[in-house]
């Protein structure tokens, strides 16, 4: 079965630190990825996904990604967090032959201090 | 345009009562998806619809939970009785399949708390 595992379960920064999140998944076919973010009090949006092509995709709010597949890997970097980075962060697979059904991981609960 | 409509954003009711949780998915989106949130489990999927059919309801925790789709706009997610443990968040999403995206839109949630 398919299934996602992010490492990392509470993280703590100061403003501008760098971030990586670290998101792995099993799954032996065509995925496409996703990283999705939860502010405080509010429902999950789509930060950034990945479907094909160039593996380093870019997100909103200078969010990026990068797929190694031969690390079933997916993970999540800024350069320099903000205090309003502050959410929690999931990342979810799909069988790229399926009709949208989303595994997420545990999620990853980011507190950026400022 | 409007997002994927959840109703009730909030509910607070007492063990053995019914719930029914409510859901409008975005218009011309043909699946739809029921996910719980909670701290021990994180985001669960408890069943999903495309074109409103069940597909797979293979994350729906027991018999007391059940879900419908009488059509392309409207899903309700039923627990009856409630327990205490169905205490969560219950997120509604939608999308629309021959994007071949597999992206999908949340509700806002609705917060159930069974004392």
């Amino acid at each position: 079965a398919q299934s996602v595992s992010q490492h990392n379960h509470h993280v703590i920064l100061s403003e501008a630190a760098s971030l990586e999140l670290g998101c792995n998944y099993s799954y032996g076919g065509t995925v496409n990825l996703f990283w999705y973010v939860q502010y405080p009090g509010q429902h999950l949006q789509l930060l950034l996904k990945y479907f094909s092509g160039d593996p380093l995709v870019k997100g909103i709010k200078g969010f990026e990604a990068e797929f190694i597949k031969s690390k079933f890997s997916f993970n999540l970097r800024k350069p320099s967090v903000q205090w309003s980075d502050t959410a929690e962060y999931f990342c979810a697979v799909a069988n790229s032959g399926n009709t949208g059904k989303l595994i997420f991981g545990q999620g990853t609960t980011l507190q950026v201090k400022p | 345009d409007a997002g994927v409509i959840q109703s009730p954003r909030h509910e607070v009711t007492e063990m053995g009562q019914e719930v029914t949780l409510r859901c409008k998915p975005i218009s011309g989106h043909n699946s739809l998806f029921w996910y719980r949130q909670t701290m021990m489990r994180g985001l669960e999927l408890l069943i999903y619809f495309n074109n409103n059919v069940p597909i797979d309801d293979s994350g729906m925790p027991e018999d007391r939970f059940s879900a419908k789709m009488p059509n392309a706009s409207f899903s309700t997610l039923k627990i009856q009785p409630s327990e205490p443990r169905d205490s969560a968040v219950y997120f509604c999403a939608s999308s629309f399949p021959l994007l071949g995206t597999g992206e999908l839109f949340f509700g806002e949630g609705s917060r159930l708390t069974v004392l």
